[in-house]
């Protein structure tokens, strides 16, 4: 089966501190991979995804994400946090079904919380 | 170019009732997507509809359907509700369909409370 585990429910970080948010996966042939961000009241955000190419995708508002094919993992990243990146975050999948359609199969979400 | 939209943005049913829940794309955009996210469950796919025909469905109970015209624009309907139906109703579009590489854009959603 695929699936997607985000294994924190928050981070904790100070601003202007480096953060992490962590994302593994599992699927079936090459990995279609997505991260959106949620603020209070709104619908998802896209950051950036990673279909092909270059392990290190920079996406918006500074966030970046690094693949890596052998520990099934596409972290979130950004060098110096910000008090308004404070949000929930959720990576994302793309999953091919029997009839050849694809679907996008979400996380958990992790919150992020930046301190001042 | 205008976002997804998505009304109403607030309901309040009481169980047995149905409603109806309705998706505007972004211009251009074909494809929309419909996911229903709750606190226990999370962000579940309901299903996707491309040029008017339902690509792709989620593991939902057949009272959750929906429908596209030919604009683009998406509605979807819940029949006979139940509490556990109380959830955020997010609608996506994008240019292609989930079967490409296409990212997805989000409406701010439809918060339904079932009583």
């Amino acid at each position: 089966a695929q699936s997607v585990a985000q294994p924190e429910d928050q981070v904790n970080v100070a601003e202007g501190n480096p953060l992490t948010v962590k994302c593994t996966y599992s699927v079936s042939g090459n990995p279609y991979l997505f991260w959106y961000v949620q603020y209070p009241n709104r619908g998802l955000q896209f950051l950036l995804k990673y279909i092909t190419g270059d392990n290190l995708v920079k996406g918006s508002y500074g966030f970046e994400a690094e693949f890596n094919k052998s520990q099934t993992s596409f972290h979130l990243k950004k060098p110096s946090a910000l008090v308004s990146d404070s949000a929930l975050y959720f990576c994302a999948v793309r999953s091919t079904n029997s009839g050849g359609y694809n679907k996008l199969i979400f996380g958990a979400g992790t919150r992020l919380a930046v301190h001042p | 170019k205008a976002g997804v939209t998505q009304t109403p943005r607030y309901l309040i049913k009481t169980r047995g009732q149905q409603v109806t829940l309705s998706c505007s794309p972004i211009s251009g955009h074909r494809s929309v997507s419909w996911y229903q996210q709750t606190p226990g469950q999370g962000l579940q796919f309901l299903f996707e509809y491309f040029s008017e025909t339902q690509r792709n469905k989620g593991n939902f109970p057949g009272r959750f359907s929906g429908r596209q015209f030919s604009n683009s624009r998406s509605e979807m309907n819940v029949s006979t509700l139940e509490l556990g139906d109380s959830a955020l109703y997010l609608c996506a579009s994008s240019w292609g369909s989930q079967s490409s590489y296409n990212e997805q854009f989000f409406g701010p959603g439809t918060r339904l409370t079932v009583l």
